[in-house]
């Protein structure tokens, strides 16, 4: 079984400054993790995901992730929030076995106050 | 790029009425899946294909069917439909390896009355 959660109902954060959205995961096999983002009345989009190779992974919009296997985490993060960036934002994990379907988190939803 | 196509976007269902959600993509991709989004709830897998003719259960497929009879088109089946069904769905694709990224439709918010 594979599972996602997001520990954060809301972030909120001031413009200008940095933004962490945390992320923990278990599977069973090795993990591939995803973000996706979801405006209103949108689909999901995705933003970044790590596969294998370096820890850290550079996305869409500036946003990076950080992959760390001794604490199974995949926290996104951004050097500098714009208001723009408001939105629901999804962790998801498959893995390397079985049916390769994505698992979501709960997700998180990011205000960006001006 | 038309990308994934979901329709209808809203729909309003009696109790007990069954539809039909179509979803069709157009980027020769082999994986298809159909999620529903609750509030607060994230994503939960339908049914899912990795292919043409091959279908499969995911965590909530009471209530709805599948079929994939080509690579393009993925509908989705709700036989009577009950309150519990009110909610987003979503289609999505991705390419052969699964491990790629999925690619999302618009959403079908459907409410049953």
């Amino acid at each position: 079984a594979q599972s996602v959660a997001q520990p954060e109902d809301q972030v909120n954060v001031a413009e200008g400054n940095p933004l962490t959205v945390k992320c923990t995961y278990s599977v069973s096999g090795n993990p591939y993790l995803f973000w996706y983002v979801q405006y209103p009345n949108r689909g999901l989009q995705f933003l970044l995901k790590y596969i294998t190779g370096d820890n850290l992974v550079k996305g869409s919009y500036g946003f990076e992730a950080e992959f760390n296997k001794s604490q199974t985490s995949f926290h996104l993060k951004k050097p500098s929030a714009l208001v723009s960036d408001s939105a629901l934002y999804f962790c998801a994990v498959t893995q390397d076995t079985g049916r390769r379907a994505l698992t979501f988190g709960s997700g998180t939803r990011l205000q960006v106050q001006p | 790029n038309a990308g994934v196509t979901q329709t209808p976007k809203f729909r309003i269902l009696k109790i007990g009425q069954s539809m039909t959600l179509q979803c069709t993509q157009d980027m020769n991709h082999n994986y298809m899946y159909w999620y529903r989004q609750d509030p607060g709830m994230g994503l939960k897998l339908i049914y899912y294909s990795v292919g043409a003719g091959i279908t499969d259960k995911g965590e909530v497929p009471n209530g709805y069917n599948v079929s994939r009879s080509t690579t393009e088109d993925f509908p989705l089946r709700l036989e009577l439909a009950a309150p519990s069904q009110t909610s987003v769905y979503f289609c999505a694709s991705s390419s052969g390896t699964g491990l790629a990224e999925a690619f999302f439709g618009q959403g079908t918010r459907l409410t049953v009355v």
